[in-house]
């Protein structure tokens, strides 16, 4: 079946901690985002990409990073200089006007 | 800044109710609207998007847009408890490559 895979569903970083979350899609889908979600608010864009090898700062990309080297994957870093990671961050892909979203990582910081 | 916005809720009805929930926007460059509904702790899932002036239906769901008034809006007929969940209503003008999302309404059907 075709669909978005984020890894981990969990993640716990120490403080100073880089961290890096999985995003993998097999959809074929040229464009790719990254969103966070604190509780009660809506979906906030970190960063994403429209194709290969380029990707754009969102709303909120200040202490993220992400990476573009393949077609299915998006992998997104939280560095240490992001003061505030613990949310819920959610992968998308879209193709034409359907966005996919994957099922999810919530990160924590211990 | 493009703001979507929305009641927080929640907003209660009855099983079999109509629920009714609304979405403003300020970009008039929006040309997309989509309705996603999500579980608490899960992903968002798309119930319906809707691009043209009027209503358009899909099941139980009614999509409406008003483009003069930037007002956007989701029925629900025949509420029912598995309808519990926020719903979160997102933009995105033609020029943009992204969904910009509002915060959600929560929505409680009670039995």
């Amino acid at each position: 079946d075709g669909g978005i895979t984020q890894s981990p569903k969990y993640l716990f970083r120490k403080e100073g901690q880089n961290v890096t979350l999985s995003c993998e899609q097999n959809l074929n889908h040229d464009a790719m985002y990254w969103y966070r979600q604190d509780p009660g608010q809506g979906l906030r864009l970190i960063y994403y990409s429209q194709i290969v090898n380029d990707f754009q700062k969102g709303d909120i990309a200040e202490g993220y990073s992400v990476s573009r080297e393949k077609k299915e994957s998006f992998p997104l870093t939280v560095t240490s200089a992001q003061k505030n990671p613990t949310a819920f961050y959610l992968c998308a892909s879209r193709q034409g006007a359907g966005y996919t979203f994957g099922s999810g990582t919530r990160l924590t910081v211990v | 800044q493009k703001e979507v916005e929305q009641n927080s809720g929640p907003l209660s009805v009855p099983e079999g109710a109509i629920a009714s929930l609304n979405c403003t926007y300020s970009d008039r460059g929006s040309q997309s609207f989509f309705w996603y509904r999500q579980y608490s702790g899960k992903s968002p899932e798309l119930i319906m998007f809707i691009y043209s002036n009027g209503d358009k239906e899909d099941g139980r769901f009614t999509a409406q847009l008003n483009k003069a008034s930037q007002y956007v809006s989701l029925l629900i007929r025949d509420s029912q408890p598995s309808d519990s969940a926020t719903y979160l209503c997102a933009s995105r003008s033609n020029s943009g490559y992204a969904l910009n999302f509002g915060k959600g309404t929560s929505l409680l059907v009670t039995p």
